[in-house]
């Protein structure tokens, strides 16, 4: 069963700030999962990626698979980007990617104006 | 193409009530899973199904709570005699039937038990 790691858990920054969000899991992935969920919101999928790197505006996502980690990166991060960012992997690993998810605890972040 | 729609958003019932969440997976899945986040706690598995099949139960408690996927209609997570600790937001998510693929979700249930 493949557990996940988040750090940091909290963390206020003030506009404009790059910001970075870690993620760790103990068992090899298909794909990894970045979501996005704003106070009292749904779950928005921000990336799923399973090498190198992804970017979508100001976001940017890396994996290392050998080290089993992946990185969020926010660039000019901004008051709006204010939310948790939840790190997900497959639940066991088999391969085929239909497999349920697990969680990170989440980064609750807060952007200061 | 609609998301991934899940009703109601908000569900009030009494201790000892039966609850019934519904999600209706995007065009074109036929594979949803449901997630539980408490209070203050993250998001946990609780079942993933595929058209009338259950194909992993293992995140679900196995008194009260129930989930099924017709082959008409939206899946249903069914939870009877409902307690104070099943207060929570449920998540349906949705995938097409190919590995590797993005998650798509609803915009959840939040289920209150007064």
């Amino acid at each position: 069963k493949n557990e996940v790691e988040q750090s940091p858990q909290n963390l206020t920054a003030q506009e404009g700030e790059f910001i970075t969000i870690n993620c760790s899991y103990s068992v090899g992935i298909s794909a990894l999962h970045w979501l996005q969920q704003h106070p009292g919101g749904g779950i928005v999928s921000l990336f799923m990626l399973s090498s190198g790197k992804k970017k979508h505006g100001r976001l940017i996502a890396t994996i290392n698979i050998q080290e089993k980690h992946s990185s969020l990166h926010i660039t000019a991060s901004h008051p709006r980007d204010s939310a948790v960012y939840i790190c997900a992997v497959p639940l066991i690993y088999s391969g085929g990617g239909a497999d349920g998810l697990t969680f990170g605890k989440g980064t609750h972040l807060i952007i200061q104006p | 193409n609609a998301g991934v729609m899940q009703n109601p958003r908000h569900l009030v019932r009494r201790r000892g009530q039966e609850a019934r969440l519904r999600c209706s997976p995007m065009k074109g899945h036929s594979h949803v899973y449901w997630y539980r986040q408490l209070p203050e706690e993250g998001l946990k598995f609780m079942v993933y199904l595929q058209k009338e099949n259950i194909i992993d139960e293992s995140g679900m408690p196995k008194e009260r709570f129930s989930a099924e996927f017709p082959k008409e209609g939206p899946s249903i997570l069914r939870i009877q005699q409902v307690v104070r600790g099943d207060s929570a937001a449920y998540f349906c998510a949705s995938s097409p039937d190919r590995p590797n693929t993005e998650a798509f979700f609803g915009q959840g249930t939040r289920l209150t038990v007064v």
